[in-house]
């Protein structure tokens, strides 16, 4: 089946660690994207990738890390940078969907707390 | 980029129509209308989206009013499993990454 997969599901975060979140897709999309969801709220956009070995900052890239190597993978770091990392954390992809137009995809989530 | 209002809250009974509306008084010409839900603790899940005409598929449907200012979406037999929070976003073509999204409708269908 094709999908997104994201791992783990439940992560636990110490002060001063850096944590890596998984991210892999099977659906041969070129773009990939990290959220931050915060309980009550909307989305956030942290990093998007259009290409492989390409990304760009989104609204709230401080204290994140992203690497796009392969087209099916786009990991993302949470450095001790990030203060406040308890969150929910949403990676999409997107490619051509009928009519031309892109629509985003999602995995199921990782849910990221700090001990 | 264009900014939506929804209603906070809405209720629904099993088996009848859900109606959603949507305001985005400030849409360009070239913004599409994307409709998204979100299952508690799940990933959001694409629904449909529009530019001009009324757009159907096997989800919902989607009425864009003639000056593209409001939106509705449209659950023609809701079901329990609809219990969702539903959002509503504009962007421009090609523009996908840039998604705004904002706090959405929590949609509730009761038995």
């Amino acid at each position: 089946d094709g999908g997104i997969t994201q791992s783990p599901k439940y992560l636990f975060r110490k002060e001063g660690q850096n944590v890596t979140l998984s991210c892999e897709q099977n659906l041969n999309h070129d773009a990939m994207y990290w959220y931050r969801q915060d309980p009550g709220q909307g989305l956030r956009l942290i990093y998007y990738s259009q290409i492989v070995n390409d990304f760009q900052k989104g609204d709230i890239a401080e204290g994140y890390s992203v690497s796009r190597e392969k087209k099916e993978s786009f990991p993302l770091t949470v450095t001790s940078a990030q203060k406040n990392p308890t969150a929910f954390y949403l990676c999409a992809s997107s490619g051509p969907a009928s009519g031309s137009r892109e629509t985003q995809y999602f995995g199921p989530g990782t849910r990221l707390l700090v001990l | 980029d264009a900014k939506t209002t929804q209603p906070t809250s809405m209720d629904c009974a099993e088996g009848r129509a859900a109606n959603l509306p949507c305001n985005h008084s400030t849409i360009s010409g070239n913004e599409y209308v994307y409709w998204y839900r979100q299952i508690h603790s799940q990933g959001p899940q694409y629904i449909i989206h529009g530019l001009k005409n009324n757009e159907t598929n096997e989800m919902a449907s989607l009425i864009i009013t003639e000056d593209r200012k409001s939106s509705t979406l449209i659950l023609p037999h809701a079901t329990l499993r609809d219990t969702a929070v539903y959002y509503c976003i504009v962007d421009r073509a090609g523009n996908n990454r840039k998604l705004i999204w904002g706090l959405g409708t929590s949609l509730a269908v009761n038995p």
